[in-house]
This record gives C-alpha cells, sequence and structure tokens, in this order.
C-alpha cells in the first residue's frame, strides 16, 4: 500500500512551460517532505524540500506547496527547460524513522524543445 | 569525495543462485539504507542500518540479509534469487537520520535480474 501517491504517472512539457507534480499522504506523523529528481542511469538527487511549519518554499525555479489540512503538497516547475527532463519523486517521513522515508510512484516529466 | 559507491553496476543471476550488492560511503554517514526501485512503484526500502552493528527490516526485507561491521560498508546479500528479485537497487546515507534537514546520498544504482 502506497503510503505517499503521486499523480501524475507522466507528463510532458513544452520549453518554457510549468510542470506541476502533486502528492497526498495519509499518516499525519510526517513531518518532513522532500522531492527527489532522478536522471536514466543515475540515482536520485534531492531537489528540495519542506516541512509543515511553512506552506510554500522557493528554490530557483523550483517551488514546493503544502496543504497541511489536506495532507497534499505539489512541485512546480517553472520556466522548464529540456535539462529538467528527468523522474520526479515525492517523498515523506517522521522525525522518530530513523530517516525512513516513503516514496510516491514517480512522474516522469518530458520538456520538449 | 566519491559519496556512496554501489558495485557491480549489472548482473544477471540464474534463479537460486547468490549473490552480494555492495555499498560503501566515505562521508562517515551513521544511517544507510537499501532501497528497491521497480517501474511505478517508487522506490521500496529493503533494509536500514543505524550504525555499525545495527541493522532492522525495512517494508520489502523477505529475500534478503543485511549486515554492517563498519561504519563505511553495508552489503546487501540475496541468497536464494528469485525473479521477484529483478530490480534496481540503490543504496544511500544520511546523516541524521530523521532529524533536520539531512538529505540520502545515493548511489547509482545496481540492475539486477534473474531469469
Amino acid at each position: 500500500q502506497q503510503q505517499v501517491k503521486q499523480s501524475p504517472q507522466s507528463l510532458i512539457v513544452q520549453k518554457g512551460g510549468i510542470s506541476i507534480i502533486n502528492c497526498a499522504y495519509e499518516n499525519t506523523a510526517f513531518d518532513y517532505f522532500p522531492w527527489y529528481q532522478q536522471f536514466p542511469g543515475k540515482g536520485p538527487a534531492l531537489l528540495i524540500a519542506i516541512r509543515p511549519d511553512v506552506s510554500e518554499k522557493k528554490e530557483g525555479r523550483f517551488t514546493i506547496s503544502f496543504n497541511k489540512s489536506a495532507k497534499q503538497f505539489s512541485l512546480h516547475i517553472m520556466d522548464s527547460q529540456p535539462g529538467d527532463s528527468a523522474t520526479y519523486f515525492c517523498a515523506a517521513s517522521s522525525t522518530d524513522s530513523w530517516g525512513k522515508l516513503q516514496f510516491g510512484a514517480g512522474t516522469q516529466v518530458v520538456v520538449t524543445p | 569525495n566519491a559519496g556512496v559507491t554501489q558495485t557491480p553496476k549489472f548482473r544477471i543471476l540464474k534463479i537460486g543462485q547468490s549473490m552480494t550488492l555492495q555499498c560503501t560511503q566515505d562521508m562517515n554517514h551513521n544511517y544507510m539504507y537499501w532501497y528497491r526501485q521497480d517501474p511505478g512503484m517508487g522506490l521500496k526500502l529493503i533494509y536500514y542500518s543505524v550504525g555499525a552493528g545495527i541493522t532492522d527490516k525495512g517494508e520489502v526485507p523477505n529475500g534478503y540479509n543485511v549486515s554492517r561491521s563498519t561504519t563505511e560498508d553495508f552489503p546487501l546479500r540475496l541468497e536464494l534469487a528469485a525473479p521477484s528479485q529483478t530490480s534496481v537497487y540503490f543504496c544511500a546515507s544520511n546523516l541524521r537520520g530523521g532529524r533536520g534537514n539531512s538529505p540520502l546520498h545515493f548511489g547509482n544504482g545496481t540492475r539486477l535480474t534473474v531469469t
């Protein structure tokens, strides 16, 4: 049973467009919500993360929006570039879980020139 | 720093064979993890360790074993390979576990096929 549900499974966006990936969770003990980016043949790498005491976090073209009451969070990629083509995973964990992350199923993003 | 290093990169096993996936990190991280990645399923935790000599099961431990004799190394053992273990395996490490904003550092994976 997937503790973190991620959608869509894949998306295609034109260069300069906005990519939006959504995640939902059930476990209210989760207090750390990172996003990982994975390129083919490589391991995932941390992109951006948020804790539930803020509703939004922005790093460059990447923004996490967090809705604690709805138990949802999303990744927005602004001004998408072909180099952003990758698989993106949302994840969640709680402080007392020894850093064990629950991952979403992943979203393959393709940015067309 | 090399970070997290996994060997081999690729391996084909016959059903019933055994093998060890190697993982070593040079960041002096206490926390280490093994995940498997299957298409459309995300990453599932197999085993984890919070320090040398301490290991525990994750979400999908059946068919696997681990050991942690040093801080640096965290090998994953498959004793009787089955087709269901065909997957990409990732080792990861973390400085502070669940405390603070401590990211997971992943290796580049081992792609295993069991036929």
